[in-house]
């Protein structure tokens, strides 16, 4: 089945660590995009990516990383640098052209700083 | 710059009520694509329609239906005669093609159905 795999489901993080968010697609999308979703805020863009080992920042990019070695793969890592890392992460992907470019999305990563 | 605005935060209904959800968007493009997702407990987003700027027919997928108007710029989501599963959070997003396709999320309107 073609989809987006997002890996943990739940992720706890102490204070000063950095912490990983595996992100997989097998759709042959282009885009691949990381979003956070906090409560009454809707879902705000962390980093975007339209091609393989080139991403982009989003509104809210302070705190985070990405890579993009594989089209199939954008992993996100939440720094020490991010003060309030404790949300609801969503990745998606997307097809770049005019009439492929419905989002597709995981199923999410709740991290929770304890 | 684009923005989308979801003025309902949360929606009751009784099971079997008509129900709208309110979605106005802002863009100076001409072209540009809007959508709408639905969003269950389980946190995935769904996919429900995708509609183009060029294309203002009114949609209905059985008991889904989208009236889309350039005039007001709303892009408004009605579910007929609802359901206890239509329970869920729905968004409300815009993207400009050929500008990094993002999506541009509304703030999500919390719909609850009761039995």
């Amino acid at each position: 089945d073609g989809g987006i795999t997002q890996s943990p489901k739940y992720l706890f993080r102490k204070e000063g660590q950095n912490v990983t968010l595996s992100c997989e697609q097998n759709l042959n999308h282009d885009a691949m995009y990381w979003y956070r979703q906090d409560p009454g805020q809707g879902l705000r863009l962390i980093y975007y990516s339209q091609i393989v080992n080139d991403f982009q920042k989003g509104d809210i990019a302070e705190g985070y990383s990405v890579s993009r070695e594989k089209k199939e793969s954008f992993p996100l890592t939440v720094t020490s640098a991010q003060k309030n890392p404790t949300a609801f992460y969503l990745c998606a992907s997307s097809g770049l052209d005019t009439m492929n470019t419905e989002a597709f999305f995981g199923q999410g990563t709740r991290l929770t700083v304890v | 710059a684009q923005k989308v605005t979801q003025a309902q935060t949360e929606i009751s209904v009784v099971e079997k009520e008509d129900v709208t959800l309110d979605c106005v968007y802002e863009t100076r493009d001409t072209t540009y694509y809007l959508f709408w997702y639905k969003q269950p407990p389980s946190g995935e987003l769904v996919f429900l329609i995708r509609r183009n700027s060029f294309d203002e027919q009114n949609e209905i997928s059985g008991r889904y239906s989208w009236n889309f108007q350039k005039s007001t710029s709303s892009f408004n989501f009605t579910i007929t005669a609802s359901q206890v599963v239509d329970s869920a959070v729905y968004f409300c997003a815009l993207s400009i093609p050929y500008n990094t396709d993002k999506l541009i999320f509304g703030t999500g309107t919390r719909l609850q159905v009761f039995p």
